[in-house]
């Protein structure tokens, strides 16, 4: 199993371009979920999803969208970047809400 | 929405000491994660409780309901065990992780 797997690992962009962080997982997870790390802040959630086809916000989804038509894939979109977007970001899959969180190696977004 | 507090922020030790880090929360939950993260970045996920301790190799996880606190220990440290250990709660009315900002610990050999 190649468990969570996410790309790019790097990206820049300019302000107002749009991209995609790519997420899979071989799991067969119902719960994925993707977050945003800064310094000094603890990860915090963007939007989560509990099965293909169901999808939520977290506590900071703006700037940012995403669908799951499979289990497998939870692509998280950037509608028009910004510098405050500018975050290492990590997606992450579990059995169920409460599982094991299981995480990808992260894609480290820089916005000039 | 559940506040989720570590101590110490940084934590420097000698190889072989004992090593304790805490995590309070504020709200009753349904579980509690420990996760580490390594120097270049990738998450791992140590344990996760309900109740009770939980072993694993020199890593110990502790839970105390009533006084919502968490405590993960690591017996004879390592400089390997350098990382940042970060607490994770989850309430039962909530759909989501709430993270602790983590603990910076480094083990001097």
């Amino acid at each position: 199993n190649a468990g969570v797997t996410q790309t790019p690992k790097f990206q820049v962009l300019k302000t107002g371009q749009s991209m995609t962080l790519q997420c899979a997982q071989d799991m067969n997870h119902e719960y994925m979920s993707w977050y945003r790390q800064d310094p000094g802040m603890g990860l915090r959630l963007i939007h989560y999803s509990v099965g293909a086809g169901i999808t939520d916000q977290g506590e900071v989804p703006n700037g940012y969208n995403v669908s799951r038509s499979t289990t497998e894939d939870f692509p998280l979109r950037l509608l028009s970047a910004a510098p405050s977007q500018t975050s290492v970001y990590f997606c992450a899959s579990s059995v169920g809400l409460l599982g094991e969180q299981f995480f990808g190696p992260g894609t480290r977004l820089t916005v000039l | 929405k559940n506040e989720v507090e570590q101590s110490p922020q940084n934590l420097t030790a000698q190889e072989g000491e004992f090593i304790t880090i805490n995590c309070s929360y504020s709200v009753g939950i349904s579980a509690l994660h420990w996760l580490q993260q390594h120097p270049g970045g990738g998450i791992v996920s140590l344990f996760m409780l309900s109740s009770g301790k939980k072993k694993h190799g020199r890593l110990i996880a502790t839970i105390n309901i009533q006084e919502k606190h968490s405590s993960l220990h690591i017996t004879a440290s390592h400089p390997r065990d350098s990382a940042v250990y970060i607490c994770a709660a989850h309430s039962g009315s909530a759909r989501q992780l709430t993270f602790g900002s983590g603990t910076q610990l480094t083990v001097l050999p």
